[in-house]
Order: structure tokens, then sequence, then C-alpha cells
């Protein structure tokens, strides 16, 4: 079956350190996105890709890092930067990113930072 | 800045009953508007769209959302929800032509009890 995974579905870091948290999808879409999820938030968009090898921020870049060297995949690095890294991150893929292209999700990765 | 404001955070009914969860969005230019959905387990998974024409559009499962443009509004509705309608429910809004951008709103939880 087609899809997106993310993995590990809970990761646990020590503040300070950096995390990757890993998106792949074999959906064949074009479009890549990176959300994160707070209670009473919403998702918030995180970065966007809508090409390999080229990303653009979304609402709330700062404190992450990304990367699009392949088609299929789109990992996303919590900094140490980033002042609350506690939070569901949801990964996303669509055909393209024009307006008739709707986003497949990926199951989620809830990282805690103590 | 677009925001999307949903209502309701936490909607109990009971079989059978009717369902209106609210959504408002600002932004004042064409927009596209869906309704996500996530059951228990499982991922995010699009309800209904709303790109243009017959502003009634109806979904999967009996589902059915109103576009009011003079209200900025874009309701999600169900005449009678089953056991199985429990979720959390997300509105989202797109600006057109916006390389799918979506904003989303804060998700309503509906608990239905048999």
């Amino acid at each position: 079956d087609g899809g997106i995974t993310q993995s590990p579905k809970y990761l646990f870091r020590k503040e300070g350190q950096n995390v990757t948290l890993s998106c792949e999808q074999n959906l064949n879409h074009d479009a890549m996105y990176w959300y994160r999820q707070d209670p009473g938030q919403g998702l918030r968009l995180i970065y966007y890709s809508q090409i390999v090898n080229d990303f653009q921020k979304g609402d709330i870049a700062e404190g992450y890092s990304v990367s699009r060297e392949k088609k299929e995949s789109f990992p996303l690095t919590v900094t140490s930067a980033q002042k609350n890294p506690t939070a569901f991150y949801l990964c996303a893929s669509s055909i393209g990113t024009g307006d008739a292209s709707p986003l497949h999700f990926g199951n989620g990765t809830r990282l805690t930072v103590t | 800045a677009q925001s999307v404001s949903q209502h309701n955070h936490h909607v109990i009914l009971s079989e059978a009953a009717s369902l209106e969860l609210g959504c408002n969005y600002s932004y004042g230019g064409t927009v596209n508007l869906f309704w996500y959905v996530q059951y228990p387990g499982q991922h995010l998974q699009l309800l209904l769209k709303y790109f243009s024409g017959d502003p009634l559009v109806k979904g999967i499962k009996g589902f059915e959302a109103e576009f009011i443009k003079s209200k900025f509004s874009f309701n999600l509705r169900k005449p009678s929800v089953q056991w199985s309608d429990t979720a959390e429910y997300f509105c989202a809004v797109a600006h057109s032509g916006g390389y799918n951008k979506l904003i989303f709103g804060a998700g309503t939880r509906l608990a239905v009890h048999p």
C-alpha cells in the first residue's frame, strides 16, 4: 500500500541535542510538508518542499531545518535553537502544490524534550 | 495574518443527533476550504473540500459543508451521527494559488455516545 511513513512514533531527547525526524513516502508525490501540532492550536506549517532540492519556510520555521535530496524523503531536524520542541510532528505529501492536491498525512512522531 | 477559528473544542452527542461544527476564516481573497478528520489511532484524512461552484459540498460518510462567503464560514454538518464518527475534525483554508499552504483550525473533538 502507498503511504507516508514517519519514524519513530515516539522520540525522547535531552535539551540541547539536535534530533532528526524521518518521513518517507512511496506515493510518488512531488510536494512534502512538515506540520507541528500542539494542543488547542491545530496544525502549523514548519517547512514545505515543492520539488527535490528545493524547500521553503512555513510559518514557524525557526529552530528547524530540512533537506530534500530525494523525492521520497523529507527529514526534519529539530535543533537546539527551537525553544519549545516538545510537540507532535506530522509529515504530509501531495501530488503537487496546486489547488486540487489534497494532503496525505503520516501517523506522526511525538517528540518529548526534557 | 490569515487564521481559522473553530468554535467548539469538544462536542459530545448521542447517536442519531444532528451535528454542526463551526469554522470561520479570516482572509479576503479567493480561498479553498477543507475539512480533515482524524479517527482514533489513524492518520489525518480529507473529509471534503470546496474550490469553486456549488457552495454546498458533500464528502465521505454522509458529511457535508456549506461555504457562505459573506460570513467567511465553512460549517460542517451531518444529519445523524454514528458512534463511528467519534474523531477530531479540522477545518483548513488555503488561498487560491497559494501553493497548498493550508492554515488549520485548532480542531474539534467529537465524541458520539451509543
